[in-house]
């Protein structure tokens, strides 16, 4: 099963204005990192936090990390049509030395021009 | 460097025919992971190799599902007697692993989409 949860689903807003997803997660991480899907394409690694921060920006990106509510926030600011995308958070599931990342769902984000 | 390749991008097949998809990582990441994507759905994992050794397999992945990386760079997945439900988006990435940095960043190639009829 997925460990991450991205809320809403979908969102679709205008131009110019901002975007905020979130994520939730169960069990305790190392780091959370966001990444975009365009449509049929592979998945682009954005912005790590890791589980000693609790606000990162990088550009428009502000991700935001809340240890204690396992949870999660990318907010895209001044969002333009080219962000139109899935985003997924990631989790680093270090169970007994596991390397491997665990994916949310995904949120759908429209930006109309 | 041209990132990681897959091939082939798109294979439709029969139900019962066997399937193989091959990745070709970045030359200087020691680690490989292949994901299954279906329509709405994030990455699910399904494993992993560090250099040559496959280092965790997904306890759902069926028997079908079998993944190498002989030479520990580019890896194969063959899918036997595939199903309809094999249909999805196969992803491959590759890493450097959790090394210096702590972090464990993925580089994704652009995928393997199956449809099996």
């Amino acid at each position: 099963s997925q460990q991450g949860e991205e809320d809403p689903q979908a969102l679709s807003i205008q131009e110019g204005e901002n975007a905020t997803m979130n994520c939730s997660y169960k069990t305790s991480i190392n780091n959370l990192q966001w990444y975009r899907q365009n449509s049929g394409r592979g998945l682009v690694h954005l912005i790590l936090i890791r589980s000693n921060e609790r606000e990162k920006h990088s550009g428009r990106l502000r991700v935001t990390l809340d240890t204690s509510k396992k949870s999660s926030s990318l907010l895209i600011t001044a969002s333009r049509a080219a962000d139109t995308a899935s985003y997924f958070c990631a989790t680093d599931g270090r169970e007994g030395g596991s390397e491997k990342l665990v994916f949310g769902k995904g949120m759908k984000l429209t930006v109309n021009p | 460097d041209t990132g990681v390749s897959q091939d082939p991008r798109h294979k439709i097949t029969k139900r019962g025919q066997n399937v193989t998809f091959r990745c070709d990582p970045i030359s200087e990441h020691n680690r490989l992971y292949w994901y299954r994507q279906t329509l709405g759905q994030g990455p699910e994992f399904l494993t992993y190799f560090q250099n040559e050794a496959q280092l965790e397999k997904s306890r759902l992945l069926s028997d079908r599902f079998s993944a190498e990386r002989p030479k520990g760079s580019f890896s194969t997945l063959e899918i036997q007697r595939t199903e309809q439900g094999d249909s999805a988006m196969y992803l491959c990435a590759s890493s450097l692993g959790v090394g210096a940095t702590g972090a464990n960043v993925l580089t994704f190639g652009a995928g393997s989409r199956l449809t099996v009829l």
